[in-house]
């Protein structure tokens, strides 16, 4: 397994602001994704981050408003750009430890983001 | 378009009793599932997977079932305890990609 930190793990921000959550992992991973959990919803994936190489992105997601930066293999931030209330959400970190899909991933505890 | 779907958004069974959470999927490529248990405040924490070549898999007190023909898999927690109280939400993936599929998560309430 491994141990995902996430911070912050909550906060309150005003609209048109940004906020970069950080995700730190116990162990050197090839591949970090970010999900987004809006109210009600399910876990969506908003983009896989390799170190060394730009995000890839889901339909739905662009990088103006969650750049990603992946600066290591245990290090990654997502920013939440220039907020409205509907960004108000839970994101999570999540990394596959063996690389190659198919296998479970592991999650950080998540950061409940609130716009106001 | 929803590609898994979890029709149940909560479930409450008594302690000692068996606890059936199901799962549904659209998808045919999808050979890899898994199930995930949420507390609230924490990220989601792995339970169980199955591979699309199998039609059961079991640890301890939790089994997974698949039915490929009816595109259908479910989480049975036998015996279930307090402890299992819990938002559990099934997931899926294609063969080779990293990208997981969740359903919206049932909420399990086990009554003690």
């Amino acid at each position: 397994s491994a141990v995902i930190s996430q911070k912050p793990s909550r906060d309150i921000c005003q609209r048109g602001t940004s906020l970069t959550i950080q995700c730190q992992v116990d162990s050197q991973v090839t591949m970090m994704f970010w999900y987004r959990q809006q109210p009600g919803q399910s876990l969506t994936l908003i983009a896989t981050a390799n170190q060394g190489s730009e995000a890839t992105y889901e339909s739905g997601f662009v990088i103006d408003k969650f750049p990603i930066s992946r600066p290591n293999l245990t290090f990654s931030t997502l920013t939440v750009s220039n907020m409205s209330p509907e960004d108000s959400s839970i994101y999570l970190c999540s990394v596959d430890l063996k690389g190659f899909g198919n296998t479970e991933a592991f999650f950080g505890q998540g950061t409940r983001l609130t716009v106001v | 378009d929803q590609q898994v779907k979890q029709n149940s958004p909560s479930l409450s069974v008594q302690e000692g009793r068996i606890s059936i959470l199901n799962c549904d999927y659209t998808n045919s490529m999808f050979d890899y599932f898994l199930w995930y248990k949420k507390y609230p405040a924490e990220g989601p924490t792995f339970l169980i997977s199955i591979s699309s070549i199998k039609d059961k898999n079991e640890d301890g007190r939790f089994t997974v079932f698949l039915n490929k023909s009816a595109k259908h898999l479910s989480l049975h927690i036998v015996p279930s305890q307090p402890g299992d109280s819990a938002v559990y939400f099934c997931a899926a993936s294609e063969a080779g990609t990293y990208k997981y599929i969740f359903g919206t998560g049932t909420r399990l309430k086990v009554l003690a």
